[in-house]
């Protein structure tokens, strides 16, 4: 267990629906970083959030979006759900100053039918 | 621009036998590398990491990996396979960003 969480382990919605997928960083850790797991594209970075802060953006779509909010849990949002973006979406936590060891949730499934 | 390639899609091995999965990388500064593990239906999990110092890192469940410069390689060993290894392995590289090889997915055979 790396003590991340992520909720929910699965999601079923339809093309076109918008949602929302929630993580909790370990204990004691600032940053937050979302990475998307699909069979064409592997694992590719989203965003990292440092502190309530955006610090940098990878391949995110303009239909996604995240934030993370003052107790440090961040929610990453998803919009205008197209079939391609069902993937396995993880979240990683690290400390700042820990040479960037990143500790991954077990990931929210997300299908779009 | 950073990249990772992981050469290997699929690697059988014999339970017992040695096992080495190869990362090449390329990154305009001194690299920070890490090998994640996956079993199917998991998350990552942090096998070992090299920022600096031995070029010879070692990680949990018997992992050694090591890190050759003038290579642009970090590739992942253990002397005696189990089968609970069975899981896919992913190099990475990079500081906060972390960019992923595509994946080795490793078989061992009884």
């Amino acid at each position: 267990d790396s003590g991340v969480t992520q909720t929910p382990k699965h999601l079923i919605t339809a093309t076109g629906q918008r949602v929302t997928l929630r993580c909790s960083p370990r204990s004691g850790d600032l940053s937050v970083y979302w990475y998307q797991q699909s069979l064409d594209q592997g694992l590719q970075f989203l965003i990292h959030y440092y502190n309530g802060e955006e610090r940098a953006k990878g391949n995110i779509l303009e239909r996604f979006s995240a934030q993370q909010f003052p107790d440090l849990h961040s929610e990453l949002n998803l919009s205008s759900l197209e079939l391609g973006d069902s993937a396995l979406y993880f979240c990683a936590s690290s400390a700042l100053g820990a040479y960037n060891e990143q500790f991954f949730g077990p990931g929210t499934r997300l299908t779009v039918l | 621009a950073q990249s990772v390639t992981q050469p290997d899609i699929h690697i059988t091995v014999s339970e017992g036998a040695s096992l080495e999965l190869r990362c090449n990388y390329s990154y305009g500064a001194t690299p920070y590398l890490f090998w994640y593990v996956q079993s199917p239906g998991q998350g990552l999990q942090l096998l070992l990491k090299y920022f600096s110092g031995d070029t010879l890192v070692q990680g949990i469940k018997g992992f050694e990996a090591e890190f050759k410069r003038s290579q642009s390689s970090f590739n992942l060993r253990k002397p005696s396979v189990h089968w609970s290894d069975a899981a896919e392995y992913f190099c990475a590289v990079g500081v906060n960003k972390l960019v992923f090889g595509a994946g080795t997915i490793l078989r061992v055979k009884s």
